[in-house]
């Protein structure tokens, strides 16, 4: 069956140090992922988009990287700051229409 | 950005009644917007595909006739849990993605808190 992989233990980094998060996915062919940011009790807050034929995007301190082969998606967060701190949700899909599975969320805490 | 809003944000009810909940897109339209469920520390779960202007499409092991989901205009969709009970709590969301887009950036409300007692 599906599964996408977050590491469901919260990462901790010191402010100004680069956050990488990981999500893995298998017996799936994504045409699109997306990540999100997720703050408790809200919904999520989309923060970027890429597609299978692309290898990275960047928005400001935002680094996405999709790697098709390793069936795996990395998420930078460069020069972080505690208001980075929440949960990092990964999302793909494969038919175009939006139908995004989600995957758990890795919670990101950046110490002051 | 676009601002998909929810209403109510939480609600308490009994169980067997039955509780509406709405999605509306403020500053543009949406032929086609999402439900989705999450329960604590899990992800979101697709529940069903809202369409404006015709039945909505169930994801598999949801039940149609527990959630029914009414697409009344460009703007508004509406989940209504019948029948809740206690495992229908959960956090419900819908999203809503901009026209002509192909799985671009959609946008979410900020959630509606369901509590059955």
């Amino acid at each position: 069956s599906q599964k996408i992989e977050q590491n469901s233990e919260a990462l901790n980094i010191q402010e100004g140090k680069t956050a990488t998060l990981t999500c893995n996915y298998t017996n799936y062919s994504p045409a699109y992922l997306q990540w999100y940011r997720q703050d408790p009790g809200r919904g999520p807050v989309f923060l970027l988009l890429i597609r299978e034929n692309e290898k990275e995007k960047r928005k400001e301190r935002l680094k996405v990287t999709f790697d098709t082969t390793l069936k795996q998606s990395l998420f930078h967060i460069t020069a972080s700051q505690p208001a980075d701190s929440a949960t990092y949700l990964c999302a793909l899909d494969s038919t175009g229409t939006y139908k995004y599975i989600f995957g758990t969320g890795t919670r990101l805490k950046v110490l002051a | 950005g676009a601002v998909v809003s929810q209403h109510p944000s939480w609600v308490i009810c009994k169980s067997g009644t039955s509780v509406k909940i709405e999605c509306r897109s403020l500053d543009f339209q949406a032929t086609t917007m999402f439900w989705y469920r999450q329960f604590p520390k899990q992800s979101l779960m697709l529940m069903a595909t809202s369409n404006e202007g015709s039945k909505a499409t169930y994801e598999q092991g949801v039940e149609k006739d527990k959630f029914l989901i009414n697409h009344a205009s460009l703007t508004l969709s509406t989940l209504t849990v019948t029948s809740a009970h206690p495992e229908d709590s959960s956090f419900y969301i819908c999203s809503a993605p901009p026209a002509g887009g192909i799985s671009s950036e959609q946008y979410f409300g900020p959630g509606t808190r369901l509590t059955v007692t």
